[in-house]
């Protein structure tokens, strides 16, 4: 069974003050991991696809590594808009491999 | 392009009532997927439907069904409605199972 583990579960940061988001994953077999963002009363927002360990990716202030166990969303210096909460997803490639496995998110809040 | 789009956005029911919930995916997208989220429980996913089958079923009782139509729309069905149903019903579509999903607002249904 997969399994998806986001740490911390919320996390307060200045404006300005860089920090990292984790995602912590067990999967036979690792098809995607996908990041979303989702502010309050809205669905997820996507943000990345990462596919094999040593991938990157950027967008903005934010950008997403991968490893074999565990994947890395990293905020440089965070504006409020930033404020929200983010989600972990993985695909595997085993029996009834189409669902996303999420983990339970990190709640971000960014303090002007 | 259009997103993803669900209705109705909000429903109140009460117990033993069902429900109909409906979603558009992004044109072009074959892949409809089906997911709960709970303040306690997280993102859970229900089904998953591809040019009109039924691929895969997350751990719900048969109360829940659902069905996806000719042109990729799809529905869900809440039989004999418990409260513990009231959620958020998040609709995801996809190109193909193997893509990032896009997600739509979502029907807050809350059960009385």
């Amino acid at each position: 069974e997969d399994q998806v583990t986001q740490s911390p579960e919320a996390l307060r940061l200045q404006e300005g003050e860089s920090s990292s988001l984790n995602c912590s994953y067990t999967v036979s077999g690792l098809r995607g991991l996908f990041w979303y963002r989702q502010d309050p009363g809205k669905g997820p927002e996507f943000l990345f696809t990462l596919y094999s360990a040593g991938e990157e990716k950027e967008k903005e202030r934010l950008k997403a590594t991968l490893t074999k166990k565990e994947s890395f969303l990293h905020i440089t210096a965070p504006k409020p808009e930033d404020s929200a909460t983010y989600l972990c997803a993985v695909q595997g490639t085993g029996a009834g491999s189409y669902q996303l496995t999420f983990g339970k998110g990190t709640k971000l809040s960014v303090i002007p | 392009k259009a997103g993803v789009t669900q209705t109705p956005r909000y429903l109140i029911k009460t117990r033993g009532q069902q429900v109909t919930l409906s979603c558009s995916p992004i044109s072009g997208h074959r892949s409809v997927s089906w997911y709960q989220q709970t303040p306690g429980q997280g993102l859970q996913f229900l089904f998953e439907y591809f040019s009109e089958t039924q691929r895969n079923k997350g751990n719900f009782p048969g109360r829940f069904s659902g069905r996806q139509f000719s042109n990729s729309r799809s529905e869900m069905n809440v039989s004999t409605l418990e409260l513990g149903d009231s959620a958020l019903y998040l609709c995801a579509s996809s190109r193909s199972s193997n893509n990032e999903q896009f997600f739509g607002p979502g029907t807050r249904l809350t059960v009385l």
